[in-house]
């Protein structure tokens, strides 16, 4: 159990609908990251929230938006969903922004379009 | 821009050595991290590489040669269960804000 806990774990909708994916990261740790991870393709990196703040954007379409919460749990908002958005959805964490730095990553949430 | 190179699938034998190699040209550079992943599970830490020379871990190790962007891992004894996917991944400076840029990943495949 790496302590990122992600909910829900699955989770089927329809095209045009909008989900929220949770995730709360480890006691301590102040950074957040959200991947997206298609069937046989690698993490792509999608955001980054630092203590509250975005600090890195990847490849995250304008359909998604994310945040992090004061108490450090962050949500991946994704809206107008497409088939092509099915894939699982990745939330890690570490302590710091800068360094090098281990992520620990939850279990991940895999979106079903339909 | 931010390229990680990684084959794509590898096959060896319970028992043997198998080394997954993997290539990066980066803007920037902290270190170098590998990864494993079993289908549909969360990618768990292996290793890290800040300087360049060899990290051992029981059965893995992981080198790291900066001058030339290159990094291997490298499984021994290889058992059934190491049957996964190895990601490599590279961690951009703070500047960049610190994010783990991934490479396609390699599934390895261990055959009795």
């Amino acid at each position: 159990d790496s302590g990122v806990t992600q909910t829900p774990k699955h989770l089927i909708t329809a095209t045009g609908q909008r989900v929220t994916l949770r995730c709360s990261p480890r006691s301590g740790d102040l950074s957040v990251y959200w991947y997206q991870q298609s069937l046989d393709q690698g993490l792509q990196f999608l955001i980054q929230y630092y203590n509250g703040e975005e600090r890195a954007k990847g490849n995250i379409l304008e359909r998604f938006s994310a945040q992090q919460f004061p108490d450090l749990h962050s949500e991946l908002n994704l809206s107008s969903l497409e088939l092509g958005d099915s894939a699982l959805y990745f939330c890690a964490s570490s302590v710091e922004a800068g360094g090098v730095t281990e992520a620990f990553f939850g279990q991940g949430t895999r979106l079903t379009v339909v | 821009g931010q390229n990680i190179d990684q084959p794509t699938e590898m096959t060896a034998t319970e028992g043997a050595i198998v080394q997954i190699n993997c290539t990066y040209q980066t803007s920037g550079f902290n270190g170098l991290f590998w990864y494993q992943q079993h289908a549909g599970e969360a990618p768990t830490f292996l290793s890290y590489n800040v300087l360049d020379g060899l990290e051992e871990k029981g059965r893995f190790s992981s080198f790291l040669s900066r001058s030339k962007g290159y990094s291997y891992l490298l499984l021994k004894e290889l058992q059934m269960k190491d049957s996964a996917s190895y990601l490599c991944a590279a961690e951009l400076p703070q500047a960049a804000g610190n994010k783990l840029t991934f490479g396609g990943g390699t599934r390895v495949l261990v055959k009795p």
